[in-house]
């Protein structure tokens, strides 16, 4: 079973919609979750993270974690054309440092 | 804001040569990573250090290493590159366990 899971997609959504980005992970005691947004062609870049359960929002982006059902979302509200990207969701777990698991990726495509 | 720089955005080697990557940041932090990323396969750690001349072996170490000789470089060795090592490298720094990583732009390799 791997690490982390994430749905390769592709998502199509059209503009202005709200865009759902799930993940699940397998390791328990996992403690710190992360989003990325990574361009075609480009390294990731860190867009949200989230520690304890419940929404974190920042802008038109909320992370939502579960950690009894062991998964983290991210939801994209009013999704603009620029938001089309691949979305890695990334865990962290104690026992393994400071060292991510990173799921392979969701393909956002918003449609203008 | 950290700043992680590799050297090369593209890069063609040849078959049998030894191939060094680097990647320098500009803060003070202690952990510092490498990964592949390839379609499908998603981020794989091959390498990762956690100060000056330490390193740790990541999911996939077979046919590279690592040297950190200054806590700001740390740099990947191919050894003798094969054409199974065509891969987007990607280094990565790491505050402590509660942040995210901050990749570097990242170095698309191409062994023929």
């Amino acid at each position: 079973q791997k690490e982390v899971e994430q749905n390769s997609g592709p998502l199509s959504v059209p503009e202005g919609a709200i865009a759902s980005l799930n993940c699940t992970y397998s390791d328990r005691v996992s403690q710190s979750f992360f989003w990325y947004r990574q361009y075609s062609g480009k390294s990731p870049e860190l867009i949200m993270s989230i520690y304890s359960n419940g929404d974190k929002e920042d802008g038109r982006f909320t992370a939502q974690l579960n950690k009894a059902s062991q998964y983290v979302s991210l939801l994209i509200r009013d999704s603009q054309p620029s938001d089309s990207a691949t979305y890695l969701c990334a865990v962290n777990t104690y026992n393994t440092g400071n060292q991510f698991y990173f799921g392979t990726g969701t393909s956002l495509t918003v449609i203008p | 804001d950290v700043k992680v720089t590799q050297s090369s955005r593209y890069l063609v080697k040849r078959t049998g040569e030894k191939v060094f990557l680097e990647c320098v940041q500009d803060m003070d932090h202690e952990n510092m990573f490498w990964y592949r990323q390839d379609p499908g396969l998603g981020l794989r750690l091959i390498y990762f250090s956690y100060d000056v001349k330490m390193k740790e072996k990541g999911d996939i170490p077979e046919g590279y290493s690592v040297s950190r000789e200054k806590k700001e470089r740390f740099s990947l060795i191919l050894e003798s590159a094969s054409t199974n090592q065509t891969s987007m490298y990607l280094c990565a720094t790491r505050q402590g366990w509660q942040f995210g990583y901050t990749f570097g732009s990242g170095t698309r390799l191409t062994v023929v």
